[in-house]
């Protein structure tokens, strides 16, 4: 599985942007990038992916760089309930699981 | 909507003892997966089945095994606990692996091994 880099940790504050980057530079033509969340004691959450147009759901956006080596989640108004940790995943279509790697521990001020 | 649902909740064990952990995914879906999250830890893949066959197998030890039934639901049977057996176990499904890669986890379930 492709490998991907996030930071270790991001603070904002309730009802601003969240921009969380994810570097993906060994990603290949047929990973799509996933997004889930894990909030506290709770099972990781899907929340967006995409393969390289951007993307919108009602929980998020998903910025995709147009050579594709990185991506960047956006919460656009961040409530205190997007405390969690995101993670950034790589997978071919049809591939048969998730390989959760380190996430962004993501807090938010009220 | 009907989520991914697993049993029991919490389980205490002594070591040495035997643990099962069931899950019933949600309806419709084929794939299960298993997950162990150690405190601290992110989630580690375990195994994952395919109609009733195993699809992948992870770091799962061989104290460890699973199946997944006619039914759908899978169990996690755990034999001669250890301390570090103690975490939370996610059990996941999705609706074939052509179907998209959305995988939708259930609430998990904790083990504490004494």
């Amino acid at each position: 599985d492709a490998k991907t880099t996030q930071p270790n940790s991001m603070e904002s504050n309730e009802e601003e942007p969240v921009h969380l980057p994810c570097n993906h530079s060994t990603i290949s033509g047929t990973d799509y990038i996933h997004w889930y969340r894990q909030l506290p004691s709770q099972g990781p959450e899907y929340v967006i992916h995409g393969l390289t147009s951007n993307v919108n759901n009602r929980m998020a956006s998903l910025a995709i760089a147009e050579d594709r080596k990185s991506s960047t989640l956006i919460l656009h108004r961040a409530t205190l309930r997007d405390a969690a940790v995101y993670y950034c995943i790589l997978i071919i279509q049809g591939a048969q699981k998730l390989v959760f790697g380190q996430g962004t521990r993501l807090t938010i001020n009220p | 909507a009907a989520g991914v649902i697993q049993s029991p909740r919490h389980l205490i064990k002594e070591k040495r003892e035997t643990a099962t952990l069931k899950c019933y995914p949600i309806p419709r879906h084929d794939t299960v997966y298993w997950y162990q999250q150690g405190p601290g830890q992110d989630p580690q893949f375990l195994i994952s089945f395919y109609e009733k066959m195993q699809s992948d197998k992870g770091s799962i030890p061989d104290r460890f095994s699973a199946q997944q039934f006619s039914d759908y639901h899978s169990e996690l049977n755990m034999s001669s606990l250890e301390l570090g057996d103690s975490a939370l176990y996610f059990c996941a499904s999705r609706a074939g692996p052509r179907s998209g890669n959305t995988i939708y986890f259930g609430e998990g379930s904790w083990l504490t091994v004494v």
